[in-house]
């Protein structure tokens, strides 16, 4: 089945930093790749579509200077926090849609902010 | 914009049947997907269903009433390793298309 990467894992970094989070998919080309956000025993939040080779398409209340995406390839899109606050501390997880219009996601990132 | 209900929390015991009911209200319907999360991991595909009727896999069935706006898991012969959350998910044509989930449901299944 189809798999997506993302990387790293888990990230600790003082406030005012930036983290770059990527997300690549393996064995298929992902044209649209999506970004999720997840507070502890909360769903899934849409932040952003990533459009390859295009802008991103923000979620309303997401801040798109804040949260930066680039989806330069077929197979990699980033999400770059600027900037990182403590609020910003969450579970911050990839998809990218696969055959069958599923959503294959990546392992997830949680960030934590200092 | 859309709206997706889905109980909170629920508790079955291991062998038995649970049906985990989703209502949704959404513009531009474009199919409705399961997903089941295990804590701190990503979400696994479960089932997806863009016509009426019941869709069979197994253990797992879903079913979905787009007149309705209505879904639901079933999960027969339940298993210790079932505890975990689910998640019901509406795709919707807004332009593009975009997934947007429910808050999930944390079944919790006993011995």
């Amino acid at each position: 089945g189809a798999v997506v990467s993302q990387h790293p894992s888990w990230v600790i970094c003082k406030s005012g930093t930036s983290v770059k989070i990527e997300c690549r998919s393996l064995d298929f080309q992902a044209t649209t790749m999506f970004w999720y956000r997840q507070f502890p025993k909360q769903s899934l939040m849409l932040m952003a579509t990533s459009n390859e080779g295009s802008k991103a398409t923000y979620e309303q209340g997401v801040e798109k200077d804040k949260f930066l995406i680039n989806h330069a390839s077929l197979t990699l899109s980033t999400l770059t926090v600027t900037s990182a606050h403590p609020e910003d501390s969450s579970f911050y997880i990839c998809s990218a849609k696969g055959e069958g219009e599923k959503l294959f996601f990546g392992s997830g990132t949680q960030l934590s902010v200092l | 914009g859309q709206n997706i209900d889905q109980p909170t929390e629920m508790t079955a015991t291991e062998g038995a049947i649970v049906q985990i009911n989703c209502t949704y209200q959404t513009s531009g319907f474009n199919g409705l997907f399961w997903y089941q999360q295990h804590a701190g991991e990503a979400p696994t595909f479960l089932s997806y269903n863009v016509l009426d009727g019941l869709e069979e896999k197994g253990r797992f069935s879903s079913f979905l009433s787009r007149s309705k706006g209505y879904s639901y898991l079933l999960l027969k012969e339940l298993q210790m390793k079932d505890s975990a959350s689910y998640l019901c998910a509406v795709r919707e044509k807004t332009g593009g298309f975009k997934t947007i989930f429910g808050a999930g449901t944390r079944l919790f299944v006993k011995a």
